[in-house]
């Protein structure tokens, strides 16, 4: 157990139907990632926070997607409109930032199937 | 899209010998981290090398680094069936000021297999 927890750990959902997953970091982390990984992939990134600013966001991150870090603690993704191209494990990391230095620790992960 | 190409895309070795992953990279960095995934644990960090380093241990890990060839090795010595897991290497990319960016980029991994 790395101390960062996601809920839930599984989501089955309809196509178009919304869904929020939530993550709690490691209390004294100031940033916090969201990744997204496939079956035999590696995890790719899609967005992350330094405390409650949203810093980057890749090109994955469709308009269907938001992500939120409002007192810069837990951060929840929600997916809109899901499509069943969503299905994948969602992972959600933080760490403490260090120069030179990016060690991440990843919490268990949301498992979303979309029908 | 994915920065790292790990190599073999698959290991299947017997408990005791060693297990070696190779993985390069495309753009620069400021450092190299391997990480571990199993169904059990997740995704758990194992060793980072920082880009003027030539190689570092850490208990039975042994990883190199030769940012001439953009590549780095990890070497597991005295594998044990619990070593069974898939290994990812994983970069941040140097930002415009030289200072690495937030996100990783990982590889697509190796699946190593350890049989008893």
């Amino acid at each position: 157990d790395t101390g960062v927890s996601q809920d839930p750990r599984h989501k089955i959902t309809k196509r178009g139907q919304n869904v929020t997953f939530r993550c709690d970091p490691i209390s004294e982390h100031n940033r916090l990632y969201w990744y997204r990984q496939t079956l035999g992939q590696g995890p790719e990134f899609l967005t992350y926070f330094q405390n409650e600013a949203q810093l980057e966001k890749s090109r994955l991150l469709s308009d269907r997607f938001s992500a939120e870090r409002p007192k810069g603690s837990f951060s929840t993704l929600e997916i809109q409109r899901t499509e069943q191209g969503d299905s994948a494990m969602y992972l959600c990391a933080s760490s403490l930032i260090r120069l030179a230095s990016n060690e991440q620790f990843f919490g268990p992960g949301t498992r979303l199937t979309v029908l | 899209s994915q920065q790292g190409e790990e190599d073999p895309q698959a290991l299947s070795i017997q408990e005791g010998e060693n297990a070696t992953m190779n993985c390069s990279y495309k753009t620069s960095i400021n450092n190299l981290q391997w990480y571990r995934q199993n169904s059990g644990r997740g995704l758990v960090h194992l060793i980072l090398i920082r880009s003027n380093e030539r190689e570092k241990h850490s208990g039975r890990l042994r990883v190199t680094l030769d940012t001439s060839k953009k590549s780095s090795s990890l070497l597991i010595t005295a594998s044990r069936a619990a070593d069974t897991a898939s290994y990812f290497c994983a970069t941040p990319p140097r930002g415009p000021y030289g200072g690495s960016q937030g996100n990783l980029i990982f590889g697509k991994g190796t699946k190593l297999s350890v049989k008893p």
